[in-house]
């Protein structure tokens, strides 16, 4: 079946532009997540969704960074003002609860540069 | 405060032998510990796990142990293969049992198998 899919997969922009990342997570996942992953850094959680349940957002760097989930199901983060330190690898994922086992399922991410 | 720790960036090993990749974490309450394989390009993909009631768990060539008094955990990968050079990531949970909350994820650690 599909996995999780993000789009664009790459993303350049100017500094102080405005730039919004999708993620699709896979059908029937009841929780998504999105991390970045900054060059020479490991996976950096941002913000998690988990059903019709208020979004954990405990992650977000700044009031720069905002994300939705429509319908429980397509995501989008929005960066807003952006930074040269935003530039990173934004990654979506998805999970859902299967008896003792909880993983998450990855996109292939989006590379953000900020000129 | 680095909760997850890979103090290793980077391993290289010999075909047919036995990688090992080291894990160390501070945070007591976390009670579930994935290993996540990167290939250049692509989103992660979740590898094994272990909950911290167990001290071991098995699949295929890949083993990962865990020793909670010394908040340790390692993957075992034997024999090893090229194939499985890639970046490994060791992320904690302290949710397990459902989709209650994040990863936290270390640095990874870069394994090279030589041929």
């Amino acid at each position: 079946g599909a996995g999780v899919s993000q789009s664009p997969s790459n993303k350049v922009t100017e500094k102080g532009k405005d730039v919004e990342l999708r993620c699709d997570p896979i059908s029937g996942h009841t929780a998504l997540y999105w991390y970045r992953q900054s060059l020479g850094q490991g996976l950096e959680f941002l913000i998690y969704f988990q059903g019709n349940s208020a979004p954990d957002k405990s992650g977000l760097p700044s009031d720069r960074f905002s994300a939705e989930r429509t319908g429980g199901s397509v995501s989008t983060l929005t960066i807003q003002r952006t930074q040269q330190e935003d530039s990173a690898v934004y990654l979506c994922a998805s999970d859902r609860w299967r008896g003792g086992r909880n993983e998450q399922f990855f996109g292939p991410g989006t590379r953000l540069t900020v000129l | 405060d680095q909760q997850v720790k890979q103090n290793s960036p980077s391993l290289s090993v010999q075909e047919g032998r036995i990688s090992i990749l080291n894990c160390d974490y501070t945070n007591s309450m976390f009670d579930y510990f994935l290993w996540y394989k990167k290939y250049p390009a692509e989103g992660p993909t979740f590898l094994i796990s272990i909950s911290s009631i167990k001290d071991k768990n098995e699949d295929g060539r890949f083993t990962v142990f865990l020793n909670k008094s010394a908040k340790h955990l390692s993957l075992h990968i034997v024999p090893s293969q090229p194939g499985d050079s890639a970046v490994y990531f060791c992320a904690a949970s302290a949710h397990y049992g459902g989709s209650q909350g994040n990863l936290i994820f270390g640095k990874g650690t870069k394994l090279s198998v030589k041929p």
